[in-house]
């Protein structure tokens, strides 16, 4: 199975901030590397799929890049709404995976 | 509006039996791939299952292989998951999703919670 690790598992900035998140695969995947936001007791939301492409209706400050084994998410001046958590996910190969979570927390 | 709303979730003995069901709406169900994801109560996401539009094709998760059964009824627009042998380490909200572009779930129902327990 391939595994996926997000650094950091969490973290705390202020509004306004720009924060990245990283997300490594134990072996190549391509560009096959999703990113969902989770917030307490709701439903994971897809913002990011295959690596780059912003899914409809996600803010423009939400970006992502990365291919291969390395991947980043970036959310330009973090917005009170964008506190939450967030995996990344690859769809390579069978088992789909995610990675651990990051955090944001209100600093 | 694209919905998914899953049910059958509950408390079951360990070893016990449950099927969960996923109604869709606002889409054909039989052009989309579908999966099960679930998350344990303070944990991260793990992918349990999934299936091809045209149910000649399924996928599982290790840790519920043989005890699992996916299924699909695109007549009646519902995805199910027969759970067989639980365990209590398979306590956890189960979401329905729909996969698309890119091979992403771009979208999933509000969770079933199945609890084992004695």
């Amino acid at each position: 199975d391939i595994q996926m690790t997000q650094s950091p598992s969490s973290l705390s900035a202020s509004v306004g901030d720009r924060v990245t998140i990283t997300c490594r695969a134990s072996q190549s995947i391509s560009t096959y590397l999703n990113w969902y936001q989770q917030k307490a007791g709701k439903a994971p939301k897809l913002l990011m799929y295959t690596s780059s492409s912003l899914q409809s209706g996600v803010p423009s400050r939400f970006s992502g890049s990365g291919s291969g084994a390395e991947f980043t998410l970036t959310i330009t001046s973090l917005q009170p709404e964008d506190f939450a958590t967030y995996y990344c996910q690859q769809s390579y190969s069978t088992p789909w995976t995610f990675g651990q979570g990051t955090k944001v927390e209100i600093k | 509006e694209v919905q998914l709303v899953e049910s059958g979730g509950g408390l079951v003995q360990p070893g016990g039996s449950l099927r969960l069901s996923c109604a869709a709406s606002g889409f054909t169900l039989n052009s989309y791939w579908m999966h099960w994801v679930r998350q344990g109560p303070g944990k991260g996401l793990v992918w349990v299952s999934h299936i091809n539009s045209e149910e000649t094709f399924t996928t599982y998760a290790d840790s519920v292989k043989d005890r699992f059964t996916i299924s699909r009824d695109n007549a009646k627009n519902t995805l199910y998951l027969q759970m067989n042998s639980l365990r209590v380490e398979d306590t956890a909200v189960y979401y329905c999703a729909r996969e698309v572009r890119g091979r992403a779930i771009d979208y999933w129902g509000q969770g079933t919670l199945v609890t084992v327990s004695s």
